[in-house]
């Protein structure tokens, strides 16, 4: 089961900052957060994950409150090509020792012209 | 370019029929996934292999049948499907699935049709 809690659904004008909020209370020490989303009928598209620190890079930023319940991706400048549907994935190891990813339900964010 | 080769894109198949989806990559990745995406549903994970061995299987029926013949080469081979089987089948590779720090990739996914 996933352990996260997204909003099901989000506008944005674009050229606006996205925040897409994220809420993982049951989140563990060793466990990343990871951000996929995935434009219609399209596999997933990998954005950014982290552990704890704030993190950057070329598609988005990460902020993970400092107790690591929960955490907001953000898209600096949406554009058109940004509506998709957004995942908030905590990575967890199962029993056996492997890390898939499991998904919940997401958020289908909307950017507006 | 996407690390994660899926042939075909589109399959209609029929009740009867045999058909084997095909995932491909050349990453040197240890960790291989197949999942199913219903319409409007997140994705949901079927098979997991690990170092070309079956690590888990999310209680698949057995008219789905993973394969890993090689460290490049992911295999579902698909028998006597139902209509209820039409989804989208998506293959995603890791470095190893021992690790929490590593993303995943995946591919552009098979759109299957059981009719």
């Amino acid at each position: 089961d996933a352990k996260t809690t997204q909003p099901p659904s989000m506008d944005c004008a674009e050229g606006r900052a996205a925040n897409l909020p994220c809420n993982h209370s049951t989140i563990s020490g060793n466990e990343y957060v990871y951000w996929y989303r995935q434009i219609h009928s399209q596999g997933p598209q990998y954005i950014i994950h982290g552990l704890k620190n704030n993190e950057t890079n070329e598609m988005a930023s990460l902020i993970i409150t400092e107790d690591r319940k929960s955490s907001t991706l953000i898209l600096p400048h949406a554009t058109l090509r940004d509506t998709a549907v957004y995942y908030c994935i905590v990575r967890v190891a199962t029993s056996s020792g492997n890390t898939p990813l499991v998904f919940g339900k997401g958020t289908r964010l909307s950017v507006i012209a | 370019d996407t690390e994660v080769t899926q042939t075909p894109k589109h399959l209609v198949m029929g009740m009867t029929n045999k058909k084997s989806l095909k995932c491909e990559q050349h990453m040197g990745h240890r960790a291989m996934y197949w999942y199913k995406q219903k319409a409007k549903k997140p994705p949901e994970l079927m098979f997991v292999y690990s170092y070309e061995k079956l690590s888990i299987n999310e209680s698949v029926p057995s008219r789905f049948s993973p394969e890993c013949p090689n460290s490049s080469l992911l295999n579902l081979h698909l028998h006597a499907l139902q209509p209820e089987d039409s989804a989208l089948y998506l293959c995603a590779i890791s470095p190893g699935t021992q690790t929490l720090n590593t993303e995943a990739f995946f591919g552009q996914g098979t759109r299957l049709t059981v009719v």
